[in-house]
C-alpha cells in the first residue's frame, strides 16, 4: 500500500511564497502528480516529477526526492486565485498501468 | 476545460436505487478512471477501463460496476445506494496507460442520496 501524507491546512498572503510539503511512502515509486482542486470542482493537472529536482512553471515549482519520499509545491506570487486544495500523488511501479494515490490534499487559504 | 464531459453534474436519489454515470474522454484517449470523493476519504480510485477493458480495480464495492463502450465512453452503474454513497464521482481520461501518462479530470457528478 501506499502512504502519502501533507498538511491539512496552509494559510499564507498575497504575493507571498508557500511550499506545500508531501511524504510518501510506497513500494516502487513511479512518479509524482500535483493537482490543483477548487471547491465542487474538478482537479486540474500542476505538475509531474519522476527523477530528483526541480520542476519550474511559471509561478508554480514541484521538486522530487526519491531517496527520502518527498516532494514540495512551491506557489510564488500568491494569489487570491490560488486559494484552493493542493493534492499529492503517487504513482507506483508494478501497480496496473496508471493507477494514482492521493493524498487528503492541502487547503490553501490566501489572504488580501 | 480539461475535454473530459461528465453527466449528470447533480443527481438525488433515494437510499436502494440505483444510478448511471456517464463520462466522455478527451478526444484520442483510450484509458478512463473513475474516482470517488467523499469529505472523510479524499479521492479513492474506483476503477480503470482501457480501450474497452477493465485494467484495475481499486475501492469499488460490488455494488458498483463500470463498463467502456466501443465509442469509448464509459459508465458507472451503482446500485442498492447507501447513504454513504453521497460523493463526488469523478471520470479521468488519459491517451493510454503508460507510466508517465497524465490524467485529465471531468467535473464530476455530485451525488446525494436521501
Amino acid at each position: 500500500g501506499q502512504n502519502i501524507d501533507q498538511p491539512t491546512e496552509m494559510t499564507a498572503t498575497e504575493g507571498a511564497i508557500v511550499q506545500i510539503n508531501c511524504t510518501y511512502q510506497t513500494s516502487g515509486f513511479n512518479g509524482l502528480f500535483w493537482y490543483q482542486q477548487h471547491a465542487g470542482e474538478a482537479p486540474t493537472f500542476l505538475s509531474y516529477n519522476v527523477l530528483d529536482g526541480l520542476e519550474e512553471k511559471g509561478r508554480f515549482s514541484s521538486f522530487l526526492s526519491r531517496s527520502k519520499g518527498y516532494s514540495y509545491l512551491l506557489l510564488k506570487e500568491l494569489q487570491m486565485k490560488d486559494s484552493a486544495s493542493y493534492l499529492c500523488a503517487v504513482r507506483e511501479r508494478g501497480s496496473t498501468l496508471g493507477r494514482l494515490y492521493f493524498g487528503r490534499g492541502t487547503q490553501l487559504t490566501v489572504w488580501p | 476545460d480539461s475535454g473530459v464531459t461528465q453527466t449528470p453534474k447533480h443527481l438525488i436519489t433515494a437510499t436502494g436505487q440505483r444510478v448511471t454515470l456517464r463520462c466522455s474522454p478527451r478526444s484520442g484517449d483510450l484509458s478512463v478512471y473513475w474516482y470517488q470523493q467523499s469529505l472523510d476519504q479524499g479521492l479513492q480510485f474506483l476503477i480503470q477501463y482501457y480501450n474497452g477493458e477493465e485494467r484495475a480495480k481499486g475501492n469499488i464495492l460490488e455494488r458498483f460496476s463500470a463498463q467502456q463502450f466501443p465509442d469509448l465512453h464509459s459508465e458507472l452503474n451503482l446500485s442498492s445506494l447507501e447513504l454513504g454513497d453521497s460523493a463526488l464521482y469523478f471520470c479521468a481520461s488519459s491517451v493510454a496507460a503508460s507510466y508517465q501518462e497524465t490524467q485529465y479530470f471531468g467535473p464530476g457528478t455530485r451525488l446525494l442520496v436521501l
